[in-house]
């Protein structure tokens, strides 16, 4: 079942400038995971968090969790061109890791 | 480390044909191995959930006849589509899990399947 929903708005900025993303979901969740995929690729796991964190950083990510209110937010600061991807995130609900995926946001970074 | 491979890459087919897909955990063992399809410009729908030795385990409205999932090893899973036609057309995407790390997944680069 899809539960984590990425606000549907593709995002297309200037090099350098931050991009935000934003995910909510429906149930309660043990994590949430963003993870990207450039065009016809796989997926790159960016971040976890866990449900009992509220922030967490990685390089220029900064992920937010939200749980009372069921959204996350991603953050990627000092845009570069290689950023130009698809972000989704996921949520782990049952405990046996499976993945319910967001519809995913589109960025494009222009240099 | 945690690489996962996908092969094929691509793979073109005929209507009424199957296709076997693998997914290889190269550099870790993988008790458990995810299969996604993914349609253009859509998110990731999950499959099944494919255990090392036992039956898969199907998501609701997936056809298990038609998509047989096989775990023969810690680092093998094969998804085959049988009588493949063209809505079958998609991106398959497999995952693994670690066996020490429980959350995180680690995705092979996708399955490009076309069925003429």
């Amino acid at each position: 079942s899809q539960q984590g929903e990425e606000d549907p708005q593709a995002l297309s900025i200037q090099e350098g400038e931050n991009a935000t993303m934003n995910c909510s979901y429906k149930t309660s969740i043990n994590n949430l995971q963003w993870y990207r995929q450039n065009s016809g690729r796989g997926l790159v796991h960016l971040i976890l968090i866990r449900s009992n964190e509220r922030e967490k950083h990685s390089g220029r990510l900064r992920v937010t969790l939200d749980t009372s209110k069921k959204s996350s937010s991603l953050l990627i600061t000092a845009s570069r061109a290689a950023d130009t991807a698809s972000y989704f995130c996921a949520t782990d609900s049952g405990g046996n890791n499976r993945l319910a995926f967001g519809k995913g946001n589109q960025v494009v970074v222009i240099p | 480390g945690a690489v996962v491979s996908q092969h094929p890459s691509w793979v073109i087919c005929k209507s009424g044909t199957s296709v076997k897909i693998e997914c290889r955990s190269l550099d870790f063992q993988a008790t458990t191995m995810f299969w996604y399809r993914q349609f253009p410009k859509q998110s990731l729908m999950l499959m099944a959930t494919s255990n090392e030795g036992s039956k898969a385990t199907y998501e609701q409205g997936v056809e298990k006849d038609k998509f047989l999932i096989n775990h023969a090893s810690l680092t093998l899973s094969t998804l085959t589509v049988t009588s493949a036609h063209p809505e079958d057309s998609s991106f398959y995407i497999c995952s693994a899990g670690r066996q020490a790390l429980t959350y995180e997944q680690y995705f092979g680069p996708g399955t490009r399947l076309t069925v003429t």
